[in-house]
């Protein structure tokens, strides 16, 4: 069965901590993804990868990074956490596909940080 | 105007009413569609892609307008199961991108 696990279902933290997200997939995807959703404003795409060691900016990449040292793992890092990134994350992977066939998108649980 | 729009409702419907939710796109070029189902505090999960040619699985239908640009789905006879919130989805462009989600619509099935 498809599986996407996050490392943690729920964090709080301090502002100006760092903060890892984990994730890691077994389905052998080659794409990953980290998203954000806010009540009110949906998914909102901070960044992804679509090949080890590769990164791209999504649409709100500011105030955050990501590693990816290993195919199955793709991290989002918060360098100093703040209040305005509290939110639920959800990191996401899909098979490689090639035209306009997009492989489905398989979420994980979710991590929902709070930072105080 | 933003990549995908959707009605956020709630739409309050009783069981077995038949409910249907558009979407409106911005890109024309756009490739692929989907509509992805999130149950409350849970991850969003694939319901079903659209074609061109529209498809049905049960009571659930998915159309496609490219000249209006929306996509539609239609739920029959509503269950009390089918209460969550439905994410419609765009690739905007062909090859691998990131796939554009709708802010969702949300559904509440009233027995």
């Amino acid at each position: 069965d498809v599986k996407v696990t996050q490392s943690s279902r729920y964090l709080v933290k301090r502002t100006g901590e760092k903060v890892f997200l984990e994730c890691v997939q077994d389905m052998d995807h080659e794409n990953m993804f980290w998203y954000r959703q806010d009540p009110g404003l949906g998914l909102r795409l901070i960044y992804f990868s679509y090949d080890v060691k590769m990164k791209e900016k999504g649409d709100i990449p500011e105030g955050y990074s990501v590693s990816r040292e290993k195919k199955e793992r793709f991290s989002l890092i918060l360098e100093s956490a703040s209040t305005n990134q509290t939110s639920m994350y959800l990191c996401a992977s899909s098979l490689f596909t090639s035209g306009s066939d997009t492989g489905e998108l398989f979420f994980g649980e979710g991590s929902r940080l709070t930072v105080l | 105007r933003k990549e995908v729009e959707q009605d956020p409702g709630p739409f309050n419907v009783p069981e077995g009413a038949t409910v249907a939710f558009n979407c409106t796109y911005s890109n024309s070029a756009s490739q692929s569609f989907f509509w992805y189902r999130q149950d409350c505090r849970k991850e969003p999960k694939l319901l079903m892609s659209v074609y061109s040619s529209g498809n049905e699985d049960g009571r659930f239908t998915a159309q496609l307008n490219r000249a209006s640009q929306y996509i539609s789905l239609l739920i029959r006879d509503s269950k009390l199961s089918d209460s969550a919130t439905y994410l419609c989805v765009v690739v905007p462009f062909s090859g691998n991108t990131p796939l554009v989600f709708g802010k969702g619509t949300r559904l509440s099935v009233i027995a």
